[in-house]
């Protein structure tokens, strides 16, 4: 069965520190992966997206890097701010068929000032 | 305004009222889906359509059904509701297949008591 695995489940750090979000997957055959950042009470928005033949992938103060070949992938960012409080939940996209994503449970990031 | 519009918000029912959350999206996407996420949980899929009257189920159908008579809507009927119904809802959709980018509704929150 297809699964997608966050590390840590929450992760709280002080303004202005970096981090990094981890995500393991068993989907196969892989098509893409997305990172979504989900505000509290609110739908999960696109941050990345992810194919087979890239590395590393830039949105700001985020960025994204996958390893096909170990099936993991990682979320950093930068400099975090008090607006990046959210849950970050990555999903991975087989081939083939009708591409259902499959979710992963999300982490929980706090920012203190 | 691209967008994938919820209603109701909030709806407080109980238990065996029969209810229907709406769903509609203005990007002609072909690809829509139902969610609900929990504590600890994630979001889990519900049913997921492909195209006009093509529904499938998910991962967590039972208690619920969907139909998809026009491109745009795409609603979530809960014939007899039970207080583990509770949870929060997110419809979205995606122009092809979950490969696509999702966008989220805003979502519904239910509680069935």
């Amino acid at each position: 069965k297809n699964q997608v695995e966050q590390s840590p489940q929450s992760l709280i750090i002080l303004e202005g520190k970096n981090c990094t979000l981890q995500c393991n997957y068993t989907v196969s055959p892989f098509s893409n992966l997305r990172w979504y950042k989900q505000d509290t009470g609110r739908g999960p928005v696109s941050l990345t997206i992810m194919t087979f033949s890239e590395n590393t992938k830039s949105n700001g103060r985020y960025t994204a890097t996958l390893d096909a070949d170990t099936k993991q992938s990682s979320l950093h960012i930068t400099a975090s701010q008090l607006s990046d409080s959210a849950s970050y939940i990555c999903v991975v996209s087989g081939a083939g068929g009708s591409y259902i994503p499959t979710f992963g449970r999300g982490t929980s990031l706090i920012v203190h000032p | 305004e691209a967008q994938v519009t919820q209603n109701p918000r909030y709806l407080i029912t109980v238990t065996g009222k029969k209810l229907t959350v709406t769903c509609s999206q203005n990007m002609n996407h072909e690809y829509m889906s139902w969610y609900r996420q929990d504590p600890g949980l994630g979001l889990r899929q519900i049913y997921y359509s492909m195209n006009v009257e093509v529904t499938d189920k998910g991962d967590v159908p039972e208690g619920y059904k969907v139909s998809r008579k026009e491109k745009r809507n795409f609603p979530l009927i809960l014939e007899s509701p039970s207080p583990n119904q509770t949870s929060l809802y997110f419809c979205a959709s995606s122009l092809y297949g979950g490969n696509t980018e999702a966008f989220f509704g805003q979502g519904t929150r239910l509680t069935v008591v």
